[in-house]
């Protein structure tokens, strides 16, 4: 079946040091989703992109799929205590089913 | 307000004692899915249901049943519950394809003695 390798697994930074979690596939994607789980949460949907190299942006999150379809990243600036939790990628394929990435878990000092 | 609610969100149990998570919508979602987490696993698919009276299974369906009688129930029951069947489950439903955003419950917290 699809699978979706997400890294790193974990990230531990200082605050107002930036942060990047990479997704990636080894086939085509229709789209692919990022989601963000808080400590002792459930995932909340933070976007879709859906075009070839298309990039969003929400405040300090910067979010790129790739030319080919197969990547994707999630960049925050400047991160602040409130940005710690496990960011997940998933991604939609033919099989009816939304396949995540294992998530990277994402710690700030403050 | 729009939500996904699963019970109980606390259990602990004994092997073998049938159980049932429920999931409720009030969005009229037509496809809903359950996932379980795993600590170094991720988030993987129990089932899914694309509407009414259609399911079928996901990655890891082993030891799980499901039902969708109506649009906006999706109980997840575990018929002989064993230990390695304690994880944290989700509920999750989106407006009428997997690859829409999903809303998920806020968990429900499995252990199996």
């Amino acid at each position: 079946g699809q699978q979706v390798m997400q890294i790193p697994q974990y990230q531990h930074v200082q605050e107002g040091e930036d942060f990047t979690t990479y997704c990636n596939s080894s086939t085509t994607l229709s789209n692919i989703q990022w989601y963000k789980q808080r400590p002792g949460g459930h995932p909340v949907f933070l976007i879709q992109l859906v075009k070839s190299g298309e990039v969003k942006k929400q405040k300090r999150l910067t979010f790129q799929f790739g030319e080919a379809k197969k990547n994707s990243s999630l960049h925050i600036t400047a991160t602040q205590t409130t940005d710690v939790g496990t960011y997940f990628c998933a991604a939609g394929g033919s099989n009816y089913k939304l396949t995540f990435g294992k998530g990277t878990l994402l710690t700030v000092n403050p | 307000e729009a939500q996904v609610t699963q019970n109980p969100r606390y259990l602990i149990t004994v092997t073998g004692k049938k159980l049932t998570v429920t999931c409720s919508q009030n969005m009229n979602h037509e496809y809903m899915s359950w996932y379980r987490q795993d600590p170094g696993l991720g988030l993987r698919q129990i089932y899914y249901s694309m509407n009414v009276e259609v399911t079928d299974k996901g990655d890891v369906p082993e030891g799980y049943k499901v039902s969708r009688k109506e649009k906006r129930n999706f109980p997840l029951i575990l018929e002989s519950p064993s230990p390695n069947q304690t994880s944290l489950y989700f509920c999750a439903s989106s407006l009428d394809r997997w690859d829409q955003p999903q809303h998920f419950g806020d968990g429900t917290r499995l252990s199996i003695l």
